[in-house]
């Protein structure tokens, strides 16, 4: 079975700080991660996906993502963050073929100060 | 471009009336399409998922069901509604193919009162 930890529930950071969001998989063949982000009352919207190649995927916005096979870990990341990346973000993996079954982690609020 | 559309955006209901939630993808053809639900300030869980017209699966038992009557139409109800059922729902769609990534829908607000 596969699952997703998002140890962090919320984080708060200022505005030009640089971020970490931290995501930690547990699935034993090869997994194809994402990072979304909710906006209040909004639906999702995919960041960044990893399915193979440079571990390092660029996405949306100035994200990036670091897949660390390894540590089992697919963290987001960006340079500096502004007052509007406030949201819900939320990393996902699936490993099915035939249901594209997406497992969520629980998210990290992140709230940036202007 | 393609575009999702879910109705209504919000819903408060009575615990036993029946429901009805509409999902409608345009500019994609033969789309898989999913249900999530998402309860307040938690994760998602995906409920149903379907490959083409009239084929449903169930990945949830929530006492929902799900149908597919159009090429581009997703639809969850169910007939008697649970103080449980308070949520957030969400459509998404995906090209055919595996390990695709989803694109969501606004999603609809449910108030099981």
């Amino acid at each position: 079975a596969q699952s997703v930890t998002q140890p962090d529930a919320r984080v708060t950071v200022s505005e030009g700080a640089s971020l970490q969001l931290r995501c930690k998989y547990s699935y034993s063949g090869t997994p194809y991660l994402f990072w979304y982000v909710q906006y209040p009352r909004q639906g999702l919207q995919l960041l960044l996906k990893y399915y193979s190649g440079d571990p390092v995927v660029q996405g949306v916005n100035g994200f990036e993502a670091e897949f660390i096979k390894s540590n089992s870990s697919f963290h987001l990341r960006k340079a500096s963050v502004h007052w509007s990346d406030s949201a819900v973000y939320f990393c996902a993996v699936t490993a099915s073929a035939n249901t594209g079954k997406l497992t969520f982690g629980h998210g990290t609020i992140l709230r940036v100060h202007p | 471009a393609q575009t999702i559309h879910q109705w209504p955006v919000a819903e408060i209901k009575a615990v036993g009336s029946p429901l009805s939630l509409g999902c409608t993808i345009k500019g994609k053809s033969s789309p898989n399409l999913y249900w999530y639900w998402q309860a307040t300030g938690g994760t998602l869980q995906q409920l149903f998922y379907s490959i083409t017209v009239g084929q449903v699966e169930s990945v949830v038992q929530l006492n929902l069901s799900a149908s597919r009557p159009k090429d581009d139409q997703f639809i969850l109800s169910t007939e008697k509604l649970l103080l449980s059922h308070s949520g957030f729902y969400l459509c998404a769609w995906s090209r055919q193919g595996r390990y695709a990534e989803q694109f969501f829908g606004p999603g609809t607000r449910l108030t099981v009162l």
